[in-house]
C-alpha cells in the first residue's frame, strides 16, 4: 500500500506570496492532519480534517488554511508569506480522526526569502 | 503551555548499550501515547504506542514504559544500533475524547561507535 505523499517536496517563495501544499493520504485513510516543524519547536499542530470538515485547529494565524476533498486528499494554503513561515510542513493520515496512530509523509520544505 | 515535554534535547549512547528517552506530560486526560522516529529530510515514522490501561509495551528492541501517577513515559532501545541515530518524538492524545495528538519537541539520539 502506498504511503502518504506530499507535493511539492521543496519550494522557494518570497515574502508576501502565497503557497499551496498538497497531501494524498494512505488509501482508505479518511483523516488528514498538518504540522509545521521548525528547529527547536518540534511538531506544531496546524489542523485536522475528516470527511471534508476541519475537526481541530492549532494556534496559527488565519493566513494558514486548509481543505479536504471527497477523495480525502488535502491541501494547505499559506497566504502573505512571512520569513518565519520557512519550515518543514508535514502531513499525516490515519484511518479515523482523534488521536489514532498517524502515518507521516516526507514533508514539504518551504523556504521564504 | 507545553503539554508534552522532552527535557533532553540530545542524548549520546554507545553502540550496544541501552538508550533511554524520557517524556513527561501534564494533561491527565491523555490516554494514548506514541513514539515516532525521524531521520533528516524524512517524515516521522511511527515506532510504538501504549494505551493508558497498560504500563509496558514491547516490540522487538523497543519498549515503552508508562507511569501514570508520575505522568511520565520512557522509550528503551536495547541494544542500541547505529541506525537508531535520529530524532525521537514523544506524542500523546486524549483518544477517548477524539482529540488531536500533541507532540514533544524531540530528543536527538546519537549512537556512538
Amino acid at each position: 500500500k502506498a504511503g502518504v505523499t506530499q507535493t511539492p517536496r521543496y519550494l522557494i517563495k518570497t515574502r508576501g506570496q502565497q503557497v499551496t501544499l498538497s497531501c494524498s493520504p494512505i488509501s482508505g485513510h479518511r483523516s488528514v492532519s498538518w504540522y509545521q516543524q521548525t528547529p527547536g519547536q518540534g511538531l506544531q499542530f496546524l489542523f485536522e480534517y475528516f470527511s471534508e470538515t476541519q475537526r481541530n485547529k492549532g494556534n496559527f494565524p488565519g493566513r494558514f488554511s486548509g481543505r479536504q476533498f471527497s477523495n480525502s486528499r488535502s491541501e494547505m494554503n499559506v497566504s502573505t508569506l512571512e520569513l518565519g513561515d520557512s519550515a518543514l510542513y508535514l502531513c499525516a493520515s490515519s484511518l479515523n480522526p482523534g488521536g489514532e496512530t498517524q502515518y507521516f509523509g516526507p514533508g514539504t520544505r518551504l523556504l521564504v526569502l | 503551555d507545553q503539554q508534552v515535554k522532552q527535557n533532553s534535547p540530545s542524548l549520546s549512547v554507545q553502540e550496544g548499550r541501552i538508550s533511554i528517552l524520557n517524556c513527561d506530560y501534564t494533561n491527565s486526560m491523555f490516554d494514548y501515547f506514541l513514539w515516532y522516529k525521524k531521520y533528516p529530510a524524512e517524515g516521522p515514522t511511527f515506532l510504538i504506542s501504549i494505551s493508558s490501561i497498560k504500563d509496558k509495551n514491547e516490540d522487538g528492541r523497543f519498549t515503552v514504559f508508562l507511569n501514570k501517577s508520575a505522568k511520565h513515559l520512557s522509550l528503551h532501545i536495547v541494544p542500541s544500533q547505529p541506525g537508531d541515530s535520529a530524532v525521537y518524538f514523544c506524542a500523546a492524545s486524549a483518544g477517548n475524547k477524539g482529540d488531536k495528538i500533541i507532540f514533544g519537541k524531540g530528543t536527538r539520539l546519537h549512537i556512538l561507535p
